[in-house]
This record gives structure tokens, C-alpha cells and sequence, in this order.
């Protein structure tokens, strides 16, 4: 089992509507959440982390964290074409795990 | 403040042929990572430097070697170069000194190896 799975894609959403990326991770002992993405032929970019169990919300971007399900979701709001790339969930335990990636393809 | 820096960005190599991708941080971070990243594989570690003077293995270190020549600056040697390491490799860093833990890594721009 890996560390951290997500679902490949790819998602594909009309501008406007709301993206929904999931992510489940394996060690229950994780303490540290991010979200990166990563736009084809480029390094990734940190887009927010969470530690708590709930919502946490910056701008467009809300990631949720629920420890009991070990689930992590980003939810991208009034999506735009320039939010279609790769979404790779990062995970903190003993070492730092990243799922293989979420492509998510907004249509104008 | 040009964050990480990595060289080259193309290399090909042929089998048996040694290298080393140099990186540079100058955020004054502790924590130095290299990774690579395959089709359907996602980023997986390599190596990583907690702080100066310190490397330890990560998921995927055979056939790699690290230095961790100051605190700016980490090196990842192939020795000997096989078609299975052609990938795109990426070094990043973070601030705090207790290894991969709870701090926002920064990725440098990588490297595109191919190994003939």
C-alpha cells in the first residue's frame, strides 16, 4: 500500500464550477499536510498546508483534513483555466510522501 | 533571492557514464532534499541532508551518492548511469533541521536526465 493515494484523473471541470482533489494517506502518526501543484515541465509549488482537523481557507483554495478517515481534500473554488495542472498532496511522517498526482483540466 | 538553484537542466548520458547535479539554496534553510519524479510514480526521495554535515537514505537511494558540501549546497553523483535512472530530478529545501518534517519545501527547477 502506498503512503499516499491519489486519485490520477484526469478531473475535468468548466470554468466557474468547483474542483474537488481527494487524497488518503497510510500513517495514522501523519502530522503535516500540504498541497502542491505543478504545472507540466515545471518544479511544484506549495499552494497551502494543514495541521488541524477541519477546514483552512486561503482565497479560492480550502483544504480540509479529517485524521479520523485519513483524507485530505483541496477544493478550488470559481475554477480557471490557469488552475489546470498536476495536484500532488504531500504527507508528513517519518518522511515526506507525495501522492503521484491529481491532473486537473479547467474548460474555458 | 534566487531560492534553489539547480544545474544542469538537460543532461544525456550514456550507460556507465558518471555525473553530478549540482544544487544551491540561498534561504539559509537547514534541510536540503533530492528527488525524482517518474511518470505515474509521482516525486520520490532520494536522499536528504537535515543540516550540515549530515545525509541520510531516502525511498529510492540506490545507485545515487550524496555531499552535502556546505549549507548552501547539495550534490547528487550517479557513478555509473543506467537507463532505469533517466527522470527528472529535483532538489528543494526547507527551513527547520530535524530532516523531512513539518516545513514547506521549495523546489529548485530540476534536471531532465536521459540515460542512454
Amino acid at each position: 500500500q502506498k503512503e499516499v493515494e491519489q486519485n490520477s484523473g484526469p478531473l475535468s471541470v468548466p470554468e466557474g464550477a468547483i474542483a474537488s482533489l481527494n487524497c488518503t494517506y497510510s500513517d495514522r502518526g501523519s502530522q503535516s499536510f500540504f498541497w502542491y501543484r505543478q504545472y507540466s515541465g515545471k518544479s511544484p509549488e506549495l499552494i497551502m498546508f494543514i495541521y488541524s482537523n477541519g477546514d483552512k481557507e486561503d482565497g479560492r483554495f480550502t483544504a480540509q483534513l479529517n485524521k479520523a478517515s485519513q483524507y485530505v481534500s483541496l477544493l478550488i473554488r470559481d475554477s480557471q483555466p490557469s488552475d489546470s495542472a498536476t495536484y500532488l498532496c504531500a504527507v508528513v511522517g517519518n518522511q515526506f510522501y507525495f501522492g503521484t498526482g491529481t491532473s486537473l483540466t479547467v474548460i474555458p | 533571492n534566487a531560492g534553489v538553484t539547480q544545474t544542469p537542466k538537460f543532461q544525456v548520458l550514456k550507460t556507465g557514464q558518471s555525473m553530478t547535479l549540482q544544487c544551491a539554496q540561498d534561504m539559509n534553510h537547514n534541510s536540503m532534499y533530492w528527488y525524482r519524479q517518474d511518470p505515474g510514480m509521482g516525486l520520490r526521495l532520494i536522499y536528504y541532508s537535515a543540516s550540515e554535515g549530515t545525509t541520510d537514505k531516502g525511498e529510492v537511494p540506490n545507485g545515487y551518492n550524496v555531499s552535502r558540501l556546505n549549507k548552501r549546497e547539495f550534490s547528487l553523483r550517479l557513478e555509473s548511469a543506467a537507463p532505469s535512472q533517466t527522470s527528472v530530478y529535483f532538489c528543494a529545501s526547507s527551513e527547520i533541521s530535524s530532516g523531512p518534517d513539518t516545513d514547506t519545501q521549495y523546489f529548485g527547477p530540476g534536471t531532465r536526465l536521459t540515460v542512454l
